[in-house]
């Protein structure tokens, strides 16, 4: 089974400081590993992810995450927060075994920029 | 976005009535999902369809049911056994065996 926390339902930023939005999974094998974000009444929005490679992967709007496997992490981070992120961000994991797998999603972190 | 629309965006349904979501993709992707969202539950998985005339259920397909004729499309509907229907739908599709999702921009469905 794959599982994917979330453990901050909130995390509260100031304007131009740096942010950090918590990612734990657990899959049997290894991960694919996604962030979305949502605004309000609005789809997901693809972010970035990461299948192989490069522990550090960049993605859209300036957002990056850092695949820790000893931790079994995917952080999301941006250097330098603005308004116009707040929203709701998603963490969700595959396992990369075997045929079809469907993705987990978490429950997700609001983030509240601060100006 | 992207090229994967979702109507209406607003649907009230009585009590005891059949409703349908439309879903529409002209991405050229195989791969179609249904999802529920509630607040603080993250995404629910529905039904899944990876090629057309073919779907799975998912995790919650009790009162749901699909239709995948299309490659551009796949509908989804909500039933009257489905006991608790007020929730947030939406859609996604995926090119790659990642199975990175596109998602749609949903559609709100209120149980009157």
């Amino acid at each position: 089974a794959q599982s994917v926390a979330q453990p901050e339902d909130q995390v509260n930023v100031a304007e131009g400081n740096p942010l950090t939005v918590k990612c734990t999974y657990s899959v049997s094998g290894n991960p694919y590993l996604f962030w979305y974000v949502q605004y309000p009444n609005r789809g997901l929005q693809f972010l970035l992810k990461y299948i192989t490679g490069d522990n550090l992967v960049k993605g859209s709007y300036g957002f990056e995450a850092e695949f820790n496997k000893s931790q079994t992490s995917f952080h999301l981070k941006k250097p330098s927060a603005l308004v116009s992120d707040s929203a709701l961000y998603f963490c969700a994991v595959r396992d990369a075994s075997g045929g079809y797998q469907k993705v987990t999603f978490g429950t997700g972190t609001k983030l509240q920029v601060i100006p | 976005d992207g090229g994967i629309t979702q109507s209406p965006k607003y649907l009230f349904r009585k009590e005891g009535q059949n409703v349908t979501l439309s879903c529409e993709q002209n991405l050229n992707h195989d791969a179609m999902y249904w999802y529920r969202q509630d607040p603080g539950q993250g995404l629910r998985l529905i039904y899944y369809s990876q090629i057309v005339n073919d779907f799975q259920k998912g995790d919650i397909a009790e009162g749901y049911s699909v239709s995948r004729e299309k490659k551009e499309s796949f509908p989804l509907t909500v039933t009257s056994a489905q006991k608790n229907p007020t929730a947030f739908y939406l859609c996604a599709s995926s090119p790659d065996r990642a199975n990175t999702q596109y998602f749609g921009p949903g559609t709100r469905l209120t149980v009157l």
